[in-house]
């Protein structure tokens, strides 16, 4: 199965700046199959971005997907408060779908 | 508005069973594949298994395989998990989520706790 790593483990930033997430994974994913979520404490995950970029519905566009092969990354322009949570990458290029542990983004 | 709603979960002696279902609203259930995904307490996110819409691809994680079925039933947009010989490591928020690849929409989900 193909196994994600996330980093950094915690981002620890202030609101309107930029926070840029890394997802790698242990083999290349040829269809651009990654998915991002967040999950807000106590909430379940919420989708933000599937086929590496684009934009789930109602996600504004201060997030950003990218990425090839076996690296991506998620940006996001300006943290607003509500961007504070953990963040999961997921491929479903093969099967089992896997996740990645997450990145926690906390308010500096 | 789409919704997902699970329920039957709760606390079960290890080696027991439980049924966890999930009713979905807001968009054609018949033709949306359907998954389970849980998540430990404190820790991250593991796919359980996933259904297609007409109910006949199924697939199961490794942890699980052989201890649990998943069904649907279509006509009451409804979505299943029957799960048998639980243990601790079990122990877990479930989820449904609708979704053939990526997980789109997510249900609130429902604790299991396997403790004696």
């Amino acid at each position: 199965e193909i196994v994600l790593t996330q980093s950094p483990g915690t981002l620890s930033l202030s609101p309107g700046e930029r926070a840029t997430l890394s997802c790698r994974a242990s083999q290349t994913v040829s269809t651009s199959y990654i998915a991002w979520y967040h999950q807000r404490p106590g909430q379940a995950p919420r989708l933000l971005i599937y086929e590496t970029s684009t934009r789930a519905t109602g996600i504004p566009d201060r997030f950003r997907g990218s990425g090839s092969g076996a690296d991506f990354t998620l940006t996001i322009s300006r943290l607003e408060p509500e961007d504070f949570a953990v963040y999961y990458c997921q491929q479903y290029d093969s099967s089992p779908t896997t996740f990645g542990p997450g990145t926690k983004v906390e308010i500096k | 508005e789409v919704k997902l709603e699970e329920s039957g979960g709760g606390l079960v002696k290890p080696g027991g069973s439980l049924r966890l279902s999930c009713v979905a609203s807001g968009f054609t259930f018949s033709s949306s594949a359907m998954n389970w995904v849980r998540q430990a307490p404190g820790k991250g996110l593991e796919w359980v298994s996933s259904i297609n819409s007409g109910g006949h691809a199924i697939s199961y994680a490794d942890s699980m395989k052989g201890r649990c079925t998943i069904s649907r039933d279509n006509a009451n947009n409804s979505l299943f998990l029957q799960m048998t010989g639980l243990t601790a490591d079990d122990s877990a928020v479930y989820y449904c989520a609708r979704g053939g690849g990526s997980f789109s929409y997510w249900g609130p989900g429902i604790l299991v706790t396997v403790s004696s």
